[in-house]
């Protein structure tokens, strides 16, 4: 079963402008990654961050972190049309063999 | 570096058949984990090996299995083919025992439909 949920389902916005997604889970954890998926193809590793980590960046990404709501956000400055995509969050659980849990996934749309 | 491969890339089979799906995960990997994606129940974890044993095995039944070779190679099998094991399976791979805070990654997946 999913972890938790990804907010919202779906975003639709236009190139240059900023786009964020949020995730909730369920469970401690012991780090958070995010995911982007186009059109049912596999998955592409965006990010890690730590569950003892609160922010992290790497390019047009901005990933924060809060355990103590158990929800992370994923920013992503000015966007592209190239970055329209479904985006996951995932999470590891404590004390667990490797074992992702995803979220539902936010459909974004990136309109030229 | 190669990452992530999955063979085959699409599949599809009757209902009552069985299915095998292979995976190589990247060079140095010894951890491969297996995923279902579906419309209706998202991705779900199937199971994970690591030094050819199965360390977690997700909640699906038993015609479901999996198993890896010693050279990190991994296979997933279906018997007795249903409608509803259509999906996109996809296979990731990590690095090392520890897996706090390592990366997963995956490969482009095997689409199987099942007829």
């Amino acid at each position: 079963s999913q972890q938790g949920e990804e907010d919202p389902q779906a975003l639709s916005i236009q190139e240059g402008e900023n786009a964020t997604m949020n995730c909730s889970y369920k469970t401690s954890i012991n780090n958070l990654q995010w995911y982007r998926q186009n059109s049912g193809r596999g998955l592409v590793h965006l990010i890690l961050i730590r569950s003892n980590e609160r922010e992290k960046h790497s390019g047009r990404l901005r990933v924060t972190l809060d355990t103590s709501k158990k929800s992370s956000s994923l920013l992503i400055t000015a966007s592209r049309a190239a970055d329209t995509a479904s985006y996951f969050c995932a999470t590891d659980a404590l004390g667990s063999a490797r074992q992702l849990t995803f979220g539902s996934g936010t459909q974004l749309t990136v309109l030229p | 570096k190669a990452g992530v491969t999955q063979t085959p890339r699409y599949l599809i089979k009757t209902r009552g058949q069985q299915v095998t799906l292979s995976c190589s995960p990247i060079s140095g990997h010894r951890s491969v984990s297996w995923y279902q994606q579906t419309p209706g129940q998202g991705l779900q974890f199937l199971f994970e090996y690591f030094s050819e044993t199965q360390r977690n095995k997700g909640n699906f039944p038993g015609r479901f299995s999996g198993r890896q070779f010693s050279n990190s190679r991994s296979e997933m099998n279906v018997s007795t083919l249903e409608l509803g094991d259509s999906a996109l399976y996809l296979c990731a791979s990590s690095f090392g025992n520890s897996f706090m805070n390592t990366e997963a990654f995956f490969g482009q997946g095997t689409r199987l439909t099942v007829v």
